[in-house]
């Protein structure tokens, strides 16, 4: 079957770093995305990754090992506007497009 | 990154009215639409998948007949919700697929928040 899991809440500093870990379980992968969405928003795309390793796009990063089932989204120098949900998601299967996703992790950036 | 339109972003609705959601892509062909539902501190529950010029593919446990999906163009994707009930309120979400290669990435719309009273 197919599981995704991620933490429920996080809370972290303005300025400081955070990781948002995603663990998952699928007979076939296709891709690991995350999203970030605000309450009462659609989500917003951040990153993607296909191949193991870490994907570097300016404050975010993420990070992808397949034989592990595992990937991280490393925010940098927090700031009050990332207080959002962070959303996990996979693609499953060659040529299945369709999302599966995580329950997100809310994060509250505090001052 | 690609841009999606959804429409409109909140309706409030008499029980046993039917609502029309609007989602289009703005910038690009979007072969495959993708309809989700979210309820409060939930993730996105997939609905169904949308192909321009054939018959969408409902998730299990979606009333194909309650939720009417038709993509007729390359950039237009409807949902209809026939009937609504009350436990039909929730938000919907719309998402566009850019199509093709390894870097398959879905873009959101900004949602409808459907109250049916």
């Amino acid at each position: 079957g197919q599981n995704i899991d991620q933490p429920t809440e996080m809370t972290a500093t303005e300025g400081a770093i955070v990781q948002i870990n995603c663990t998952y379980q699928t007979s076939g992968f296709n891709g690991l995305f995350w999203y970030q969405q605000h309450a009462g928003e659609a989500p917003t795309f951040l990153s993607y990754n296909v191949l193991d390793g870490l994907e570097e796009k300016g404050r975010f990063s993420s990070f992808l090992s397949r034989s592990k089932g595992y990937s991280y989204l490393l925010l940098k120098e927090l700031q009050m506007k990332d207080s959002a949900s962070y959303l996990c998601a996979f693609y499953s299967g060659a040529g299945s497009y369709q999302l599966t996703f995580g329950k997100g992790t809310k994060l509250s950036v505090i001052p | 990154g690609a841009v999606v339109s959804q429409h409109p972003s909140r309706v409030i609705c008499k029980s046993g009215t039917s609502v029309k959601i609007e989602c289009r892509s703005l910038d690009f062909q979007a072969t495959t639409m993708f309809w989700y539902r979210q309820f409060p501190k939930q993730s996105l529950m997939l609905m169904a998948t949308s192909n321009e010029g054939s018959k969408a593919t409902y998730e299990q446990g979606v009333e194909k007949d309650k939720f009417l999906i038709n993509h007729a163009s390359l950039t237009l994707s409807t949902l209809t919700v026939t009937s609504a009930h009350p436990e039909d309120s929730s938000f919907y979400i719309c998402s566009a697929s850019t199509g093709g290669g390894a870097k398959n990435i879905q873009y959101f719309g900004a949602g409808t928040r459907l109250s049916v009273l």
